[in-house]
């Protein structure tokens, strides 16, 4: 049974498309992230939801939005998508906003031709 | 901007040596954290640190929370082929409730 599953795995898209990834975590946590890995290994936090609000919105372009009806799913859509989008985006959520121990899913591979 | 600064950048060892690896700051964290994560797959916590000067293991893995609060090291004794992967170390700085991940070191092992 997956902790935090998120969907699709893989996604390859064209340029100028919308897009949307969910996150669901079956673990009862408060909150929830969302990270973008690029090419070179780098993690970076875009959001972050505690109980369904909004806490962290890093310097993330607005075409980036993320939805969370409730504190079990947080999911990511993306509009008009750029070639620089092109990464790996993580779902995570802890118990805590602020203990650090967070479970990942198993990211979600983003291509834009 | 990325603010922890973690080497070595990778790593190459035969099975059976141990490895170490450090992460450090300019500024203060008030927790620390060592993850892994294997190829294809999210990151794995390994171990958590909460108090300065602490030191956890977990098996084969021991890690310290420095006394400055600036620098945390991680280190694996007797590597195995599994032990393949990119470690993290990740902080959380005080008030600031979001994690700072490191660049990751990519540990190799040759059986």
């Amino acid at each position: 049974d997956t902790a935090v599953s998120q969907t699709p795995k893989y996604l390859v898209t064209q340029m100028g498309n919308d897009k949307s990834i969910k996150c669901e975590q079956n673990l009862g946590h408060d909150t929830m992230y969302w990270y973008k890995q690029d090419s070179k290994k780098f993690l970076k936090i875009m959001f972050s939801y505690n109980n369904k609000e909004l806490i962290i919105n890093e310097t993330v372009p607005n075409r980036f939005s993320p939805k969370s009806p409730d504190k079990a799913h947080l999911n990511l859509h993306i509009n008009s998508l750029e070639l620089g989008d092109s990464a790996v985006y993580f779902c995570a959520s802890s118990q805590e906003q602020s203990n650090g121990e967070a479970f990942f899913g198993q990211g979600t591979r983003l291509t834009v031709v | 901007g990325q603010q922890l600064n973690q080497s070595p950048q990778s790593m190459f060892i035969q099975e059976g040596e141990d490895v170490s690896m450090n992460c450090t700051s300019s500024s203060i964290f008030n927790t620390w954290l060592w993850y892994k994560q294997d190829p294809g797959e999210g990151p794995v916590l390994l171990i958590a640190l909460y108090k300065a000067g602490e030191l956890t293991s977990n098996g084969r893995l021991t890690a310290q929370f420095g006394i400055t609060r600036k620098d945390s090291f991680l280190n694996i004794s007797a590597s195995i082929p599994s032990d393949v992967g990119i470690y993290f170390c990740a902080g959380i700085r005080y008030n600031f409730n979001k994690f700072y991940f490191g660049s990751g070191t990519k540990l190799n092992v040759k059986p």
